[in-house]
């Protein structure tokens, strides 16, 4: 499985956007980049996926670099309720298997 | 929006007993279910992939005889930790995705169910 990277940690303070990154420089042409995150003691939750293109929806962004080996989530104002731990997942176009790396801790200051 | 449901919430259990876990799909159907582990602190680890009508498939290094997976029907599997031991206390999660699963789909996870053996 192709591999990600994330910073162990983030911290960011409430209503502010946050930027979490994500390298993934050994991408291929049909893995889907999707992020999930989950809270203490919750099973995780589906943010976004993408492909090639940008994409939006109600809870987050996804900005995807042009040689795709980098991608970005984008919390538009964070709240206390972001505050959690964010995994970037390649998926593979031939499998629909999630393999959840270590992650990155998001801390939300109010 | 899809909702997965774990049953029980929580199971303490003596050691050398076995434990079932349940795992729903309350709103959808799913031909795929699957099976996560998570110690304190870790990431979760994929044990296997539960096929409606078919034997799992399980992970390298998951004993599929200790963590007996049955998917009989579309909206339900479940997960057996036989003759467990306090070494398998652990948090399990399920997912699920709807319908046939694709990798550009969402999975919907359970909300766990925490084991511990004494």
């Amino acid at each position: 499985d192709a591999k990600t990277t994330q910073p162990n940690s983030m911290e960011s303070n409430e209503e502010e956007p946050v930027h979490l990154p994500c390298n993934h420089s050994t991408i291929s042409g049909t893995d889907y980049i999707h992020w999930y995150r989950q809270l203490p003691s919750q099973g995780p939750e589906y943010v976004i996926h993408g492909l090639t293109s940008n994409v939006n929806n109600r809870m987050a962004s996804l900005a995807i670099a042009e040689d795709r080996k980098s991608s970005t989530l984008i919390l538009h104002r964070a709240t206390l309720r972001d505050a959690a731990v964010y995994y970037c997942i390649l998926v593979w176009g031939g499998s629909e298997k999630l393999v959840f790396g270590k992650g990155m801790k998001l801390t939300v200051n109010p | 929006g899809a909702v997965v449901s774990q049953h029980p919430s929580r199971v303490i259990c003596k050691s050398g007993t076995s434990v079932k876990i349940e795992c729903r799909s309350l709103d959808f159907q799913a031909t795929t279910m699957f099976w996560y582990r998570q110690f304190p602190k870790k990431s979760l680890m994929l044990m296997a992939t539960s096929n409606e009508g078919s034997k799992a498939t399980y992970e390298q290094g998951v004993e599929k005889d200790k963590f007996l997976i049955n998917h009989a029907s579309l909206t339900l599997s479940t997960l057996t930790v036989t003759s467990a031991h306090p070494e398998d206390s652990s948090f399990y999660i399920c997912s699920a995705q709807v319908g046939v699963p694709k990798p550009q789909e969402t999975q919907y996870f359970g909300p766990g169910t925490r084991l511990l053996v004494l």
